[in-house]
């Protein structure tokens, strides 16, 4: 299987504009969530869900939203991005969101707002 | 608040030399801790993990980390470092936060590089 797969790898966006960032697993996984890292930062969690139709807030939601309307994906959605947005987001997802459980992380898209 | 701390930010080692990368981790109760690496342009590899029990625990390629409860931390350790471990190493807690036990906190991360 190809575990947690992210479209697109690197992006390029003006102020204002809008996108999706996807997020795809195939290991029949509950839980995904969003991070994004920042230069110093670590990662934070942007938006989380544990299962199809179940989503939350994490630490650093505002300017995302994001659905779940199916088990296997997870979009991000940027709805007018801003330069404070110009990040590398990571998608991630375990079998059921309890701590003991393997996150596997994706590769992580490069986003740049200008 | 839940809170993870990596104090060093930078860390250069010779080929060969043991490794010792630190973390300190806030939490309430007894954490889920976990070391996570971080290979340039790559996704997140996890390393080890500690729920509860021994608290020597074995992670990949021949890593290591020792939980102690009295110093609330988790460091990492390495007996001899090889140059392909120079990566960015990341410890967390998975605290519960927002809800989700699955949820992770990050410390800011530990960039090693390593010398030939």
């Amino acid at each position: 299987n190809a575990g947690v797969t992210q479209t697109p790898k690197f992006q390029v966006l003006k102020t204002g504009q809008s996108m999706t960032l996807q997020c795809a697993q195939d290991m029949n996984h509950e839980y995904m969530s969003w991070y994004r890292q920042d230069p110093g930062m670590g990662l934070r969690l942007i938006h989380y869900s544990v299962g199809a139709g179940i989503t939350d807030q994490g630490e650093v939601p505002n300017g995302y939203n994001v659905s779940r309307s199916t088990t296997e994906d997870f979009p991000l959605r940027l709805l007018s991005a801003a330069p404070s947005q110009t990040s590398v987001y990571f998608c991630a997802s375990s079998y059921s969101g309890l701590p003991e459980d393997t996150q596997y992380f994706g590769p992580g898209t490069r986003l740049t707002v200008l | 608040a839940q809170s993870v701390t990596q104090p060093d930010i930078h860390i250069t080692v010779s080929e060969g030399a043991s490794l010792e990368l630190r973390c300190n981790y806030s939490y309430g109760a007894t954490p889920y801790l976990f070391w996570y690496v971080q290979s340039p342009g790559q996704g997140l590899q996890l390393l080890l993990k500690y729920f509860s029990g021994d608290t020597l625990v074995q992670g990949i390629k021949g890593f290591e980390a020792e939980f102690k409860r009295s110093q609330s931390s988790f460091n990492l350790r390495k007996p001899s470092v090889h140059w392909s471990d120079a990566a960015e190493y990341f410890c967390a807690v998975g605290a519960g936060y927002g809800g989700s036990q699955g949820n992770l906190i990050f410390g800011k991360g530990t960039k090693l590089s390593v010398k030939p």
